[in-house]
């Protein structure tokens, strides 16, 4: 079946520091990555994606990459902010898989970035 | 747009009440999910939607649990009797097609007391 690991939290840094959460995933198929973000009293929200090998995602100075080869989909970003503390979580989209399992997301890493 | 909007925002309820979850997708968005979030199980799928059709519920819990989609603007998420072990975050999620990105409710914080 399919699944995502990624880095257990919480993850502490200070302002401008350099972050890599790190996500691995296994599917039966080809799927789609994405990286979600969850603010606190909100709900999850895209943050970035990717739909194929080598493809890179970007969004508000944050990257990932979707390596087939080392099947991994780290989020990095240069220099953090105190208003980047949230859950990160990646997750793929399978349809080969179809069903909920399909559909998976990780745990969550929870980052907390200090002035 | 006003977003996935789901109600009500936050619920307390004694054990044994019956206590529904509503949830208005995004016009136009042909997949509905119901999640479940806890600090100890993380982000789980209960059931989604496609067109408005049950697909796959794997995911619910117990015969306690029930969703309802009558309509492409509506959905319900059912629990009775409730439990405390039942206390949660529940969200609500639509996206315009299965596997696309998904855009997420604000959710409904569910207290069983």
């Amino acid at each position: 079946g399919n699944s995502v690991t990624q880095m257990e939290g919480p993850v502490t840094l200070s302002e401008e520091a350099f972050l890599t959460i790190n996500c691995t995933y296994t599917a039966t198929g080809y799927p789609s990555l994405f990286w979600y973000v969850q603010y606190p009293g909100e709900g999850l929200q895209l943050l970035l994606k990717a739909t194929k090998a080598d493809d890179k995602g970007s969004n508000k100075g944050f990257e990932a990459t979707y390596r087939k080869e080392t099947t991994s989909f780290h989020l990095e970003k240069g220099s953090v902010q105190v208003s980047d503390s949230a859950v990160y979580f990646c997750a793929l989209s399978d349809a080969s898989g179809g069903g909920a399992d399909g559909l998976t997301f990780g745990k969550g890493t929870h980052l907390i970035i200090q002035p | 747009d006003a977003g996935v909007i789901q109600s009500p925002r936050h619920e307390v309820t004694e054990m044994g009440q019956e206590v529904t979850l509503r949830c208005k997708p995004i016009s136009g968005h042909n997949s509905l999910f119901w999640y479940r979030q806890t600090m100890m199980r993380g982000l789980e799928l209960l059931i989604y939607f496609n067109n408005n059709v049950p697909i796959d519920d794997s995911g619910m819990p117990e015969d306690r649990f029930s969703a309802k989609m009558p309509n492409a603007s509506f959905s319900t998420l059912k629990i009775q009797p409730s439990e405390p072990r039942d206390s949660a975050v529940y969200f609500c999620a639509s996206s315009p097609v299965w596997g696309e990105k998904l855009f997420f409710g604000s959710g409904t914080q569910l207290s069983v007391l």
